[in-house]
């Protein structure tokens, strides 16, 4: 039972590049989320999928795109990376409703020069 | 949106003190309230949370109150020991799938 898994761990891109964060839960868990860390700034939400098929936008989508794939999976992608969105992105997936217990994957740290 | 504040944003405490981190939040809609400890270079886990139809709740050295009126809630730690040392955050949700999280505190443990 590997919980939350997240690829890559870590990523440089050039100014304008673009890529795909991948995660996947194997708790057959119905909501997942994104979520952006910075020094100082706490976790916030990128985006979430309160149920397989939806899709929502959470305190700071713009610059990204979602994707829930199936139950299992749900995608991040930035289509042409910027500096600021330099930070570590953890996944994280919860069995239901908003008051369940949020379980984070290992985080990817993107480095955007 | 929902405004989360977190004080302090470090504690450094003696090995077997208590330690409390406090949190102010602005939307009185609020009624989730989990806290999360992230060791360095980990990821965070949750320890403990509190519904608004509940003032308190313990769970062996960890306690958290909440007051509604106030809008603020708090995590009490007694008897810290080193592995007490991580970086904490409380956050806030009103169901609607988003949970907003406070700065977090760094807690460092001094043997």
């Amino acid at each position: 039972n590997a919980g939350v898994t997240q690829t890559p761990k870590f990523q440089v891109l050039k100014t304008g590049q673009s890529m795909t964060l991948q995660c996947a839960q194997d708790m057959n868990h119905n909501s997942m989320y994104w979520y952006r860390q910075d020094p100082g700034m706490g976790l916030r939400l990128i985006y979430y999928s309160a149920s397989e098929g939806t899709t929502d936008k959470g305190e700071v989508p713009n610059g990204y795109n979602v994707s829930r794939l199936n139950k299992r999976e749900f995608s991040l992608r930035l289509e042409s990376a910027a500096p600021s969105q330099t930070s570590v992105y953890f996944c994280a997936s919860s069995e239901g409703g908003p008051r369940e217990t949020q379980y984070f994957g290992p985080g990817t740290r993107l480095l955007v020069l | 949106g929902e405004n989360v504040e977190q004080h302090p944003s470090t504690l450094s405490v003696q090995e077997g003190d208590s330690a409390v981190i406090k949190c102010t939040y602005s939307d009185s809609a609020s009624n989730y309230f989990p806290w999360y400890k992230q060791e360095l270079g980990k990821r965070p886990q949750l320890i403990i949370d509190i519904r608004s139809n509940v003032g308190e709740k313990k769970d062996q050295r960890i306690a958290v109150t909440l007051n509604k009126t106030a809008k603020h809630f708090s995590l009490h730690i007694t008897e810290t020991q080193p592995e007490d040392s991580a970086v904490y955050f409380c956050a806030a949700s009103k169901g609607d799938y988003k949970l907003s999280f406070g700065a977090g505190t760094t807690v460092t443990v001094r043997a």
